[in-house]
């Protein structure tokens, strides 16, 4: 079956660091791949997506691209702030069929002033 | 702004009692979802529906139930809470292939 293997946190870095989550993929076709952030306290929201190979999602300074022929979608950011400190879902849902999103296990950013 | 609600955010409730977890939606979307999110963050999918008057069981085990009546209405029941169910339980609703939207979920305490 599908599944997104994401890297362990917590990942802790300074203020303006610079930041990469990686991701990487299994799936039988050609998902769509998402990145979700979660605050403390609240649920997941969409952080951005990208649903074919070579294309860049972008949002709020983070980009990421789907790379078919390393199966990745690895997270960066030139400069992290503090407020960027949550937890990051690298999930895909499979094109057609059950639309059943598979998701990592999740990676906590912890930025320092 | 949330367009999916989740009631009650935080139940703390003793073994035994039946629990239903309100999960609401207003953006007419087909498929809506529950999760178990444990303490290390992993979000376990528990239950999932495609349309009114479907529902699946999903990859983790769960002692709950859930109900598809309204498109917009997806709640949760524990007929008789036990402490192992003490966790955070997300909601979720989606159209078609699009990305999820998410709850802000309900942390229950089973004492």
């Amino acid at each position: 079956g599908d599944s997104v293997t994401q890297m362990e946190g917590p990942v802790t870095l300074s203020e303006e660091a610079f930041l990469t989550i990686n991701c990487t993929y299994t799936a039988t076709g050609y998902p769509s791949l998402f990145w979700y952030v979660q605050y403390p306290g609240e649920g997941l929201q969409l952080l951005l997506k990208a649903t074919k190979a070579d294309d860049k999602g972008s949002n709020k300074g983070f980009e990421a691209t789907y790379r078919k022929e390393t199966t990745s979608f690895h997270l960066e950011k030139g400069s992290v702030q503090v407020s960027d400190s949550a937890v990051y879902f690298c999930a895909l849902t499979p094109r057609g069929g059950s639309y059943i999103p598979t998701f990592g296990r999740g990676t906590s950013l912890i930025v320092h002033p | 702004e949330a367009d999916i609600y989740q009631t009650p955010r935080y139940l703390v409730i003793g073994t035994g009692k039946k629990i239903t977890l309100e999960c609401s939606q207003t953006m007419g979307h087909d498929k809506m979802y529950w999760y178990q999110q444990d303490p290390g963050m992993e979000l376990h999918l528990i239950h999932y529906s495609y349309g009114v008057n479907s529902t699946e069981k999903g990859d983790l085990s769960s002692e709950s139930t859930v109900s598809r009546i309204r498109t917009e209405h997806f709640p949760l029941t524990l007929e008789s809470a036990r402490p192992s169910h003490t966790s955070q339980y997300l909601c979720a609703s989606s159209f078609g292939g699009q990305p999820q939207h998410f709850g802000d979920g309900t942390r229950l305490s089973i004492l």
